[in-house]
């Protein structure tokens, strides 16, 4: 089936420094997504995207968060600074169409650990 | 069963037995996902049943909706070894394209 791919699978990095978490999306979607899971626990949306605009976000998409995705490549989402908090798993998705009641495509996650 | 501020659920079970994860929900949704997460994955749609259904069948698995308790369940009958991985159900509150995840369930298939 349809497959998103995440780069890295695993990022260390210190606290306070910049980190860029790269999606790359199925081809001919276009919603993407963002979502945080701490382990053990559910997952959580950050952000959803829609022809360069944010579209909806949550109160855990911290203004320390933004996400892009300049000329078709990559939907990345950036963090800037990091915080010990930001450690978790990070899921990229994507769709076709709008809405809930469709499915969301998810990535294999990037790991994120800050120490 | 799934929500509140519980923590994932684990289930084990023998090849072979049925199990039902329950998953209950705080607002309006149009549909629920039933998501799969294998170790080290993202999740994957394995069934979703939409609002205006009370039952949805895909091979072994089975998914009932109610929205009147908002509350869904998700079966799976004759497991197998392979259907070990954590079971998630998702709703959209009301279609919003954010999508609201339960606790999870983990189930274990032993042989």
């Amino acid at each position: 089936g349809p497959k998103v791919l995440q780069i890295p699978s695993h990022q260390i990095i210190d606290m306070g420094q910049m980190v860029t978490l790269n999606c790359d999306p199925v081809s001919n979607h276009l919603y993407f997504y963002w979502y945080k899971q701490i382990l053990g626990q559910q997952m959580e949306f950050l952000v959803n995207f829609y022809n360069g605009k944010v579209m909806e976000k949550s109160k855990l998409f911290k203004d320390q968060f933004s996400v892009e995705r300049p000329d078709g490549s990559y939907f990345t989402l950036k963090i800037q600074p990091t915080a010990l908090e930001d450690s978790a798993v990070y899921f990229c998705a994507s769709s076709p169409y709008w809405g809930g009641s469709y499915e969301q495509y998810f990535g294999p996650g990037t790991r994120l650990t800050v120490l | 069963s799934q929500w509140g501020e519980e923590n994932l659920q684990a289930l084990s079970i023998q090849e072979g037995e049925d199990v039902t994860m329950n998953c209950s929900y705080k607002t309006y949704t149009t549909v629920v996902h039933w998501y799969r997460q294998d170790s080290g994955r993202g999740p994957a749609l394995i069934i979703l049943i939409r609002s205006n259904e009370r039952e949805k069948r895909s091979g072994r698995l089975r998914a009932t909706l109610d929205t009147s308790s908002q509350s869904s369940s998700l079966s799976i009958t004759a497991a197998q070894c392979e259907d070990t991985a954590v079971y998630f159900c998702a709703t959209d509150q009301g279609g919003s394209a954010k999508l609201i995840f339960g606790e999870g369930t983990k189930l274990t298939v032993s042989s």
